[in-house]
């Protein structure tokens, strides 16, 4: 297993089209998270879900994003609409269900509005 | 979920021991006290994790004292590759389904030559 995948890594795209982001988490982790980061910045918490559950949504996750994880596997994370506030780094970790382990994040994906 | 309160950046030498201290006066008894290290344009890596007194791996030590109001991160002998940006994280280390990692400003670690 070679870690937390995100793809694309570098995506840009116009003030209003939808972006879609996928991140594929180490096989027998059953947590995903997604976090935004902005320059300068720690990491904002999203969402995250266990196994295909979303458990908890950040308010910073307005009616234009929406996460999914079907099947419990790859998550999916879509911004509409996408703003020029929506520049950022969106990471994605995902953690086994058990106690005093650690979160592995993925290299994330760059989010140019233009 | 209790606030964590650490330096905003340090500079050091090379080979010199670096200490980062964060603050998490409102620790609950579940909580556990994780470090995370995070280069440009790359996600956080774990570095370490504990709950009371010291830690210790290949990579760093973790001191917390008795009242765990307080933790230091310790670097030995840091070389400029240590430059980079370390997250004090505090929560519940259970896996119980309110655990999630929030994280501060960090503290910008520069190692010069």
């Amino acid at each position: 297993d070679t870690g937390v995948s995100q793809d694309p890594r570098h995506k840009i795209t116009k003030r209003g089209q939808n972006v879609t982001f996928r991140c594929d988490p180490i096989s027998e982790h059953n947590r995903l998270y997604w976090y935004r980061q902005t320059l300068g910045q720690g990491p904002e918490f999203l969402t995250y879900f266990q196994n295909e559950a979303q458990l908890e949504k950040s308010r910073l996750l307005s009616d234009r994003f929406s996460a999914e994880r079907p099947k419990g596997s790859f998550s999916t994370l879509e911004i509409q609409r996408t703003e020029q506030g929506d520049s950022a780094m969106y990471l994605c970790a995902s953690k086994a269900y058990r106690e005093n382990t650690e979160a592995f994040f993925g290299q994330g994906t760059r989010l140019t509005v233009v | 979920l209790a606030k964590t309160t650490q330096p905003i950046s340090m500079d050091s030498y090379e080979g010199q021991e670096v200490n980062i201290t964060c603050s998490h006066n409102n620790i609950a008894t579940n909580d556990y006290i994780t470090w995370y290290q995070q280069f440009p344009s790359q996600g956080p890596r774990f570095i370490i994790q504990g709950y009371k007194t010291k830690v210790t791996n290949e990579v760093a030590s973790l001191f917390i004292p008795a009242d765990r109001k307080s933790s230091t991160l310790s670097l030995p002998r840091v070389s400029l590759s240590d430059t980079a940006v370390y997250y004090c994280l505090v929560g519940d280390g259970r896996g119980g389904s309110n655990y999630k990692l929030t994280f501060g400003k960090g503290t910008l670690l520069t190692v010069n030559p």
